[in-house]
């Protein structure tokens, strides 16, 4: 059972590259949800996504781009990486009706 | 404007005494609220979690307290134990199922 899973796990990348980091989960929950963290932040929403085609704004979406064909991938894009984009990167599902999200192990990404 | 604060950023405890993390809120909206767990280079899991109905709820060592008069929350372990070291974050939504804002966190250390 591979749950949710994330890649890269590491990614270094140069200031204004595109960036793309993916997310799978196997249990086809509904819900996905991409978060940053950051020290002194906490964990941000960025994106989330109710189901396959619906997508919506969280707390900092500025900068990112998500997209949901199919139910069980959920991939952010940064069209154009800056240095404040340098986090670790989680992803996250929820089953419909439910209160635990689940997450995934994390990307930590770097903007030089 | 920070809407769930953890004023603590670290705690340190012995083993097997009571470890009582601190969480306060703004939003007086909130009516679900949980507590997560987080390892180095791992994602969250979910912990526990307290629907405003009520002021208490306990699962194994783990109790969370809530009090909606002060807007305040505590989760507290008993007894602690070095596997418990790891930084939680205490979370609020409106709804079981609304979208989570999480505090910063506190890095708990439990000392043999």
């Amino acid at each position: 059972d591979a749950g949710i899973t994330q890649s890269p796990r590491y990614k270094i990348t140069e200031t204004g590259r595109q960036v793309t980091l993916m997310c799978h989960q196997t249990w086809s929950h509904s819900y996905m949800f991409w978060y940053r963290q950051d020290l002194g932040h906490g964990l941000r929403l960025i994106y989330y996504s109710a189901a396959a085609d619906i997508t919506d704004k969280g707390e900092v979406p500025d900068g990112y781009v998500v997209s949901r064909s199919k139910t069980e991938n959920f991939p952010l894009t940064l069209e154009s990486a800056t240095r404040s984009q340098t986090s670790v990167y989680f992803c996250a599902s929820r089953l419909a009706g439910t209160d635990t999200q689940y997450f995934g192990p994390g990307t930590r990404l770097t903007v030089l | 404007d920070q809407q769930v604060k953890q004023n603590s950023p670290s705690l340190r405890v012995q083993e097997g005494r009571i470890s009582i993390l601190n969480c306060d809120y703004t939003n007086s909206m909130f009516d679900y609220f949980l507590w997560y767990k987080k390892y180095p280079a791992e994602g969250p899991t979910f912990l526990i979690s307290i629907s405003s109905i009520k002021d208490k709820n306990e699962d194994g060592r783990f109790t969370v307290f809530l009090n909606k008069s002060a807007k305040h929350l505590s989760l507290h372990i008993v007894p602690s134990q070095p596997g418990d070291s790891a930084v939680y974050f205490c979370a609020a939504s409106k709804g079981s199922q609304g979208n989570l804002i999480f505090g910063k966190g506190t890095k708990l250390s439990v000392k043999p």
